[in-house]
C-alpha cells in the first residue's frame, strides 16, 4: 500500500493566522482526500484535491477557509487560514487505492 | 455510502475472540464492505474488505451474512493494543469514505 507523509505532525498556532499541511505520497495516485476529526468526534470529509483543477468541497467547508492545492500525482497541500480555536482539530489526508483507502498519521492542530 | 449501524462501545477480555457487528441492510449488489480502525490519536488503518464470501486476512476475519444485509468481525485473540475505534464502512465507487460513529472497543486485561 502506499505510504503517506504528513508534515507537520503537530502545531501551535495563535489564532488569526493561516498554517500549511502537506501530504506527499511514495506513489502516482489519483484521488487524494483531506478530513477534519474534531476531539472526540468521527472524521468528516473536508474536499477531494482534484489533480490540476480545484478542489471538491464538501458542504461546509469553503475554499477561503481550506485552501487546497494538488500540483501532481503525489503531492497535496491543505491551508487553515484566518484560525480560530474552534479550528483545533487533526487534519488527515487519504488516498484511495486498488483495495481501499490509506490514510496519513494526521496534524494535530492546537488554536490559542 | 449505505448506511451502516454499529454499537457504540463493546469491551473484550484479552485473548479472547472479538465478534463486532454491523449493520448494513440498504447494500446494493456490487458494494464492498470495508473495516477500519483508528487507534487513539492515529490514522484510520485498514483492516479487511469483502463482497459476500467470508475473508480471513492476518489481522481479523470478515463474515458476512448470506444476504449482505448485515457483517461481522472478528478479531480471535484481542490483545491491549486491538484497543480502538472500529469503523465498518460501505462506500459507493470511488467515492471518498465516509466515517459513522464507529464502536469502541476495549480489550481488559
Amino acid at each position: 500500500s502506499a505510504v503517506i507523509s504528513q508534515k507537520p505532525s503537530r502545531d501551535i498556532c495563535q489564532r488569526g493566522t493561516s498554517l500549511t499541511i502537506q501530504c506527499q505520497v511514495d506513489s502516482q495516485v489519483t484521488m487524494m482526500f483531506w478530513y477534519r476529526q474534531q476531539p472526540g468526534q468521527s472524521l468528516t470529509l473536508i474536499a477531494t484535491a482534484n489533480q490540476g483543477s480545484e478542489a471538491t468541497y464538501e458542504s461546509g467547508f469553503v475554499i477561503d477557509k481550506f485552501p487546497i492545492s494538488r500540483p501532481n500525482l503525489t503531492f497535496s497541500t491543505l491551508t487553515v487560514s484566518n484560525m480560530s480555536p474552534e479550528d483545533s482539530s487533526i487534519y488527515l489526508c487519504s488516498v484511495a487505492e486498488n483495495y481501499g483507502y490509506t490514510f496519513g498519521s494526521g496534524t494535530r492542530l492546537t488554536v490559542v | 455510502d449505505a448506511k451502516t449501524t454499529q454499537p457504540t462501545s463493546m469491551d473484550c477480555a484479552e485473548g479472547r475472540a472479538a465478534n463486532l457487528p454491523c449493520n448494513h441492510s440498504t447494500i446494493s449488489g456490487n458494494e464492498y464492505v470495508y473495516w477500519y480502525r483508528q487507534i487513539h490519536s492515529q490514522g484510520p488503518q485498514y483492516i479487511i474488505h469483502g463482497l459476500k464470501n467470508n475473508e480471513t486476512n492476518e489481522m481479523a476475519s470478515l463474515i458476512i451474512t448470506e444476504d449482505r444485509k448485515s457483517s461481522t468481525l472478528i478479531l480471535p485473540h484481542a490483545t491491549l493494543r486491538d484497543t480502538a475505534v472500529y469503523y465498518c464502512i460501505v462506500p459507493v465507487g470511488n467515492t471518498p469514505l465516509v466515517f459513522g460513529k464507529g464502536t469502541r472497543l476495549s480489550v481488559i486485561a
